[in-house]
């Protein structure tokens, strides 16, 4: 149904290196760079990487971002209680001209 | 500092219509690109619309022809018409103002709460 690909959950516990990835196809990630949202239970996306790897004020560094061919991997280190969330990633998909999303990855913290 | 806020929703029969609000302020929204993205309950995003700061409006396939974007500049708000509601519309609506179009990827870096749209069955 999502036309970018991610693990439906992902956990790790506190201190550890969690990552999520996103598969796509030359149409989307494979051509245009990718964002990530972080949905915190109960609350609105937020965005929290841009262009693949940019990070927007007020997101710590303990978040990065990276892509390689079609694919992209969101990486969190020294996790925390409070990154237990949803993660979605997005890109620009050239085929119909829209926006994509994939599914999310429900975060837990162990 | 800005801020989006949403309302409108609510609790619609199938074939019914709906009109969502969303007051910008901190910013000036003729100036933005700005979006509706739609959450299913329990589910993921959805991008839906989009209206460009030049006026030019696009949408999903799954609205098109049934929904449409608008803004009032003088009240700095933007507006989301929904026509002949379908259960499958049902979701949480957020509008977000989006930037990077054309250059990059499209993102999105302010989003409203979100206003909850019922089409029941």
């Amino acid at each position: 149904q999502f036309v970018l690909t991610q693990p439906p959950s992902a956990s790790g516990t506190p201190g550890q290196r969690v990552s999520i990835s996103c598969s796509g196809s030359t149409s989307n990630i494979g051509l245009n760079s990718v964002n990530w949202y972080q949905q915190l239970p109960g609350t609105a996306p937020k965005l929290l990487m841009y262009k693949n790897n940019q990070r927007p004020s007020g997101v710590p560094d303990r978040f990065s971002g990276s892509k390689s061919g079609t694919s992209a991997s969101l990486a969190i280190s020294g996790l925390q209680s409070d990154d237990e969330a949803d993660y979605y990633c997005a890109a620009w998909d050239t085929g119909p001209d829209v926006v994509v999303f994939g599914g999310g990855t429900k975060l837990t913290v162990l | 500092e800005v801020q989006l806020v949403e309302s409108g929703g609510g609790l619609m029969q199938p074939g019914g219509s709906l009109r969502l609000s969303c007051a910008a302020s901190g910013f000036i929204l003729r100036n933005n690109f700005m979006s509706w993205v739609r959450q299913a309950p329990g589910k993921g995003l959805e991008w839906v619309s989009v209206i460009y700061s030049g006026g030019r409006t696009d949408y999903a396939d799954s609205v098109k022809g049934r929904f449409t974007v608008s803004r009032d500049e003088s009240k700095n708000t933007l507006y989301l018409q929904m026509n002949s509601l379908r259960v499958e519309d049902t979701a949480v609506y957020y509008c977000a103002r989006e930037s990077g179009r054309g250059v990059v990827s499209p993102y999105f870096d302010y989003w409203g709460q979100g206003t909850l749209v019922t089409v029941p069955s």
